[in-house]
């Protein structure tokens, strides 16, 4: 089963409005990322966040992180039609190799 | 460096057929992870290689599939007798490892139909 909850499920904003997703997890974590699919294409990273680190930025992103709440939160500012996507966050464990992703939240930007 | 490469891209199949997907990682990366993704959903983890060594299986991945990376190079993944409920996206990610902050790099996916 995948680790990650994403909040909402499904979005869309006016072209220029900042947007907001969630991401819940349920163990610890070593690290946290986030990635953009593209509709039937592959998964695109977008930003890291270590487990010690509370908010990193990268150009319109900015990522939050919760370790006691096990919550992390990604906004996109000034929001574009091409950032319409489907968002996924993604986690892995200390002694775990693989990363686990949540179920996503599906972006919609209207020009 | 074109980046990680999926063929087919899409795949038709009958249910009872075997079908062979096929992935070419970032030539420099050791690492090469299996995932599967259905419709509205995130990818499940199905398994993954440090060079030519499959060093995880997830529980996903029953006996009718089976990876390979010769040489720890490309990989592909077979999957014989097809079943409906195979109908997915599955793709193929890279990266170098070990550590734990490596970013994965996708393909565009290989879309399995199975009739």
């Amino acid at each position: 089963s995948q680790q990650g909850e994403e909040d909402p499920q499904a979005l869309s904003i006016q072209e220029g409005e900042n947007a907001t997703m969630n991401c819940s997890y349920k163990t610890s974590i070593n690290n946290l990322q986030w990635y953009r699919q593209n509709s039937g294409r592959g998964l695109v990273h977008l930003i890291l966040i270590r487990s010690n680190e509370r908010e990193k930025h990268s150009g319109r992103l900015r990522v939050t992180l919760d370790t006691s709440k096990k919550s992390s939160s990604l906004l996109i500012t000034a929001s574009r039609a091409a950032d319409t996507a489907s968002y996924f966050c993604a986690s892995s464990n200390f002694g775990n190799e693989k990363l686990t992703f949540g179920t996503g939240t599906r972006l919609t930007i209207i020009p | 460096d074109t980046g990680v490469s999926q063929n087919p891209r899409h795949k038709i199949t009958k249910r009872g057929q075997n079908v062979t997907f096929r992935c070419d990682p970032i030539s420099e990366h050791n690492r090469l992870y299996w995932y599967r993704q259905t419709l509205g959903q995130g990818p499940e983890f199905l398994t993954y290689f440090q060079n030519e060594a499959q060093l995880e299986k997830s529980r996903l991945l029953s006996d009718r599939f089976s990876a390979e990376r010769p040489k720890g190079s490309f990989s592909t993944l077979e999957i014989q007798r097809t079943e409906q409920g195979d109908s997915a996206m599955y793709l193929c990610a890279s990266t170098i490892a070990p550590g734990y902050d490596e970013k994965l790099f996708f393909g565009s996916g290989t879309q399995l139909s199975v009739l």
